[in-house]
This record gives C-alpha cells, sequence and structure tokens, in this order.
C-alpha cells in the first residue's frame, strides 16, 4: 500500500467552478502536508503547504487538514483554464523525505 | 528571481553507460532533494543533502550515487544505466534541513537505449 492515495482523474470542470482535490495518507507521522502544481515536462511548482492540522487560504486556493480522517483537500475557487495541470499532494513527517500522490489531471474548459 | 538549475535537460545514454546529472539550488539554498518521476508516476524521493552531508535517502539504487559540493551544487552519478532507469529526474532545493518548502527544478530527462 502506498503512503499517500491520491485519485488519478481526469478531472474536467467548466469555467469557474469549484475543484475539490483529495488525498489520504495511512502515516499518522506525517505532518507537513504539500500541494503542488504541475504543467506538462515542468517540475512541479508549490502552491502551498500546512503543518499539522488546519485550513490554510490563498487567494482562490483553500488548503485543509484533518489529521484524524487521515484526509487532505484542496480547493479552487472560480477555476480558470489555466489552472488546467495534474495537482500533487506530498507529505512528510521531518519537513525533508516527501511522499507524493500520484497526481490529479484537472481540465478547466473555457 | 532565481529558479533551480538543472543540466542537461535531456540525455540519451545506451545500457551499462553512466550518466551524471547536476542541480544548481537557489541562492542561499543548502539543503538539494534528488527525486525520479516515472511516466505517469509520483516522484520519488532518492537522496538529500544538507550543508554537503547526506541527509535522508530514499529509493536510491546502489547504482547510483551523488555529493553535495562546497558550493552546494549537487551531483546524480548513475552507472551500469538500465532500461528502467529511463525517466524525469528532479533536483530541488530548500533553505535549511527540515522545511517543506522545497523549489524544484525543471527536470532532466533521461532515455535509456
Amino acid at each position: 500500500q502506498k503512503e499517500v492515495e491520491q485519485d488519478p482523474g481526469p478531472l474536467s470542470v467548466p469555467e469557474g467552478a469549484i475543484v475539490s482535490l483529495n488525498c489520504t495518507y495511512s502515516n499518522s507521522a506525517f505532518q507537513y502536508f504539500m500541494w503542488y502544481r504541475q504543467y506538462s515536462r515542468k517540475g512541479p511548482e508549490l502552491l502551498m503547504y500546512t503543518y499539522s492540522s488546519g485550513n490554510k487560504e490563498d487567494g482562490r486556493f483553500t488548503a485543509q487538514v484533518d489529521k484524524s480522517s487521515k484526509y487532505i483537500s484542496l480547493f479552487i475557487r472560480d477555476s480558470q483554464p489555466s489552472d488546467s495541470a495534474t495537482y500533487l499532494c506530498a507529505m512528510s513527517a521531518s519537513g525533508n523525505q516527501f511522499y507524493f500522490g500520484t497526481g490529479t489531471s484537472l481540465t478547466v474548459i473555457p | 528571481a532565481a529558479g533551480v538549475i538543472q543540466s542537461p535537460r535531456h540525455l540519451i545514454k545506451e545500457k551499462r553507460e553512466t550518466a551524471t546529472l547536476k542541480c544548481y539550488p537557489i541562492p542561499r539554498h543548502d539543503t538539494v532533494y534528488w527525486y525520479q518521476q516515472g511516466p505517469g508516476q509520483d516522484p520519488q524521493f532518492l537522496i538529500s543533502f544538507y550543508e554537503k552531508m547526506q541527509s535522508d535517502k530514499g529509493s536510491i539504487p546502489d547504482r547510483f550515487s551523488a555529493q553535495q559540493f562546497s558550493d552546494y551544487h549537487s551531483e546524480l552519478n548513475m552507472s551500469s544505466l538500465e532500461l528502467g532507469d529511463s525517466a524525469l529526474y528532479f533536483c530541488a532545493s530548500s533553505l535549511g534541513a527540515r522545511p517543506p518548502e522545497q523549489y524544484f527544478g525543471p527536470g532532466t530527462r533521461l532515455t535509456v537505449t
């Protein structure tokens, strides 16, 4: 069983929709939770990270962590075609070695 | 702003050959991480260095070695290449040994024929 599970999608939504991306994990020692965006043939780009539980908001993006359920989410409001990419969750116990999900492919249709 | 630089961007090698990948971290970043991403796969952590010392080790094959130099750049050396080593190799850098903010380079695409 992988440390981190993520639905690979693909996910296709109309422009302006709210997008919900999710990951589950099994290692209760994880305390750093990150979301990356990866465009084709590019390196992952850090979007947001949270430490321990709670919510974090940055513009149209909101990250939520529920450690009791071992479940994290990324919400994208007012989605734009430029948001079309693969979204990877990543987690770490130490802040050093990361464990990635397989990524969810998102397409926002104009 | 300066980003992580990786070279070469593309590399084609034959089986059993050797390859060296280079990573130049963001200025002032002292920690470097190496990841391998196979086609349609998530990035797999290989190894990391903090202040020129190995800080963590993941699923790096024994055929691979890496080091971080005095100027903080890092090199990943891969010997006895196999077809399965064909992948995108990412380097990431961060400031300090324990933060979650890793900044990724564009990757080196290695093809083994």
